[in-house]
C-alpha cells in the first residue's frame, strides 16, 4: 500500500441497505477525514478524526457514522442508504489535523437506488 | 455564512497563460490552499499560501491578498494536461477547510 486507498471503487446500492465506505492509509497520519464531492458544489465534510479513538462531525454528518479504532483505518458507514446520498466519498489524511496539507485518496463513486 | 467563490468554467490555448480567481468570505483565516482535480481522480495538492504575496511552483503560481479576500492561481505555459478541475479552499478560524465548488479549465490546442 502506498498513501491512501479506498474500497470499494464504486458501488450501486438499494435504498435503506447499510453500506461501510473503507479507507485505508499507510503514512501514519494522525488526521482523517472523509467527503462527499456533488456537482456544481464543493466538497463537503462529513467526519473528521483528529487522532485514532477520536471522531467529529462535519458539515453534513447526518445519516453517516465512523470509527478510528487505529491509526490506518477510518471506515464510514451508512446504515440505511437514501438517494441523496449519491455521491462521491473521498477520505483524506494529514500529518496532523488542524495544520497540515490534506492528502486525498482515489474515491468511491456511490449510487443509491 | 461562508463562501467560496471561483469561476464555474474557464478556456484557454495550450502555450498560453491564465489565471483562475478565487474571492472568499470566512470566518477567520489560516491559510488558502489550491487543489487539482483531473476528471474521475482525486484531488492532489498545488499549493498553500498564508501571507500575502506570490508563490512560485514552476508553471504555477498562487498569490493571496488577505485585505481583500483574494487568491488568483497562475498558470504558464499551458499544456493539453493542464485541463482539470482547480479547487479553492480557505482554513477558517476552527482549522476547518471550506471549498470552493471548483473551476473547470479547458485547454484546447
Amino acid at each position: 500500500i502506498a498513501g491512501i486507498t479506498q474500497a470499494p471503487t464504486s458501488q450501486i446500492l438499494a435504498a435503506g441497505r447499510r453500506m461501510t465506505l473503507r479507507c485505508t492509509q499507510d503514512m501514519r497520519h494522525n488526521a482523517m477525514y472523509w467527503y462527499r464531492q456533488d456537482l456544481g458544489l464543493g466538497l463537503r465534510l462529513i467526519h473528521y478524526s483528529n487522532t485514532a479513538g477520536t471522531t467529529g462531525k462535519g458539515e453534513v454528518p447526518d445519516g453517516y457514522s465512523v470509527s478510528r479504532a487505529n491509526t490506518d483505518d477510518f471506515p464510514l458507514t451508512l446504515a440505511s442508504a437514501v438517494p441523496s446520498q449519491t455521491s462521491v466519498y473521498f477520505c483524506a489524511s494529514a500529518r496532523e489535523g488542524s495544520t497540515d496539507t490534506q492528502y486525498f485518496g482515489p474515491g468511491t463513486r456511490l449510487t443509491v437506488l | 455564512g461562508q463562501n467560496i467563490d471561483q469561476p464555474t468554467e474557464m478556456t484557454a490555448t495550450e502555450g498560453a497563460i491564465v489565471q483562475i480567481n478565487c474571492t472568499y468570505q470566512t470566518s477567520g483565516f489560516n491559510g488558502l490552499f489550491w487543489y487539482q482535480q483531473h476528471a474521475g481522480e482525486a484531488p492532489t495538492f498545488l499549493s498553500y499560501n498564508v501571507l500575502d504575496g506570490l508563490e512560485e511552483k514552476g508553471r504555477f503560481s498562487s498569490f493571496l491578498s488577505r485585505s481583500k479576500g483574494y487568491s488568483y492561481l497562475l498558470l504558464k505555459e499551458l499544456q493539453m494536461k493542464d485541463s482539470a478541475s482547480y479547487l479553492c479552499a480557505v482554513r477558517d478560524s476552527n482549522y476547518q477547510l471550506i471549498w470552493g465548488a471548483g473551476t473547470k479549465l479547458i485547454i484546447k490546442p
